[in-house]
C-alpha cells in the first residue's frame, strides 16, 4: 500500500508570495499523482492531474511537478482565496491514497 | 455541467445500514468509472470504494479498500444515472461525510452527505 507524505503541515504566507507544497510517496507512482484543494464545508476541488496537467478552470498560478516518488504544488502568487487544505492523491496503484494535507494560511 | 448530489446519509447505531445514492448529470454517465470516498471528522479524505463504468455485469471491476470489503456494496444504474452505495454492519470508525466522485482522476466531486454511527 502506497503511503503519500505531505510537507509541511502547515505554511503561512502572505499575498504574492510564493508557496511550495510538497508530497513524497512511499514507491514509486510514475505521474500519477494529482493535487486537491479544499476549503471549509467544501468537496475537495481538483486543481492539477497526473503531475502536472491543470484541472479545468485552474488559475495558472497553480503549477505541479515531479515523477516517481517526489512531487511539487507550487502557488506562484498567493491570492487571499487560496486559503485552504492541500491534498495530494495517486492513482498508480489500488488503494487510491491521500497524502494528510497542508494547510495554508494566507496572513 | 457535470453534478452529482448524494443523499441517504443520517445518524444510524453501531451494526445498522444506510444506503447512498449518487444523481449524476451533465456528462455521459454510463462511460465514467465512479467511486466512493469519505472524509472523517478532521481528516484527509479516504478512497473507499470504485467500480467501471460498465456496472456491475460480468466485464466491470469493482474494487474496495480493506477496512470495508464485505460490508459495503457498490453498485450502479446507468438508465437512472446513479451511483449507490450499501453499507451494512457500519461501525463508528465509519462516520463521515461520504462523496461520490466521478472517474479514475476524481476530476468532479458531489457536495458529500453526513453519515453518523453513534450509539
Amino acid at each position: 500500500e502506497i503511503v503519500l507524505t505531505q510537507s509541511p503541515a502547515t505554511l503561512s504566507l502572505s499575498p504574492g508570495e510564493r508557496a511550495t507544497l510538497s508530497c513524497r510517496a512511499s514507491q514509486s507512482v510514475s505521474i500519477y499523482l494529482a493535487w486537491y484543494q479544499q476549503k471549509p464545508g467544501q468537496a475537495p476541488r481538483l486543481l492539477i492531474y497526473d503531475a502536472s496537467n491543470r484541472a479545468t478552470d485552474i488559475p495558472a498560478r497553480f503549477s505541479g511537478s515531479g515523477s516517481g516518488t517526489d512531487f511539487t504544488l507550487t502557488i506562484s502568487t498567493l491570492e487571499p482565496e487560496d486559503s485552504a487544505v492541500y491534498y495530494c492523491q495517486q492513482r498508480n496503484a489500488w488503494p487510491r491514497a491521500f497524502g494528510q494535507g497542508t494547510k495554508l494560511e494566507i496572513k | 455541467e457535470v453534478h452529482l448530489v448524494e443523499s441517504g446519509g443520517g445518524l444510524v447505531r453501531p451494526g445498522g445500514s444506510l444506503r447512498l445514492s449518487c444523481a449524476a448529470s451533465g456528462f455521459t454517465f454510463s462511460t465514467y468509472s465512479m467511486n466512493w470516498v469519505r472524509q472523517a471528522p478532521g481528516k484527509g479524505p479516504e478512497w473507499i470504494s470504485y467500480i467501471s463504468g460498465s456496472g456491475s455485469g460480468s466485464t466491470s471491476t469493482i474494487l474496495y479498500t480493506d477496512s470495508v470489503k464485505g460490508r459495503f456494496t457498490i453498485s450502479r444504474d446507468n438508465a437512472k444515472n446513479s451511483l449507490f452505495l450499501q453499507m451494512n454492519s457500519l461501525r463508528d470508525e465509519d462516520t463521515a461525510v461520504y462523496y461520490c466522485a466521478r472517474a479514475a482522476s476524481l476530476d468532479f466531486w458531489g457536495q458529500g452527505t453526513l453519515v453518523t454511527v453513534s450509539s
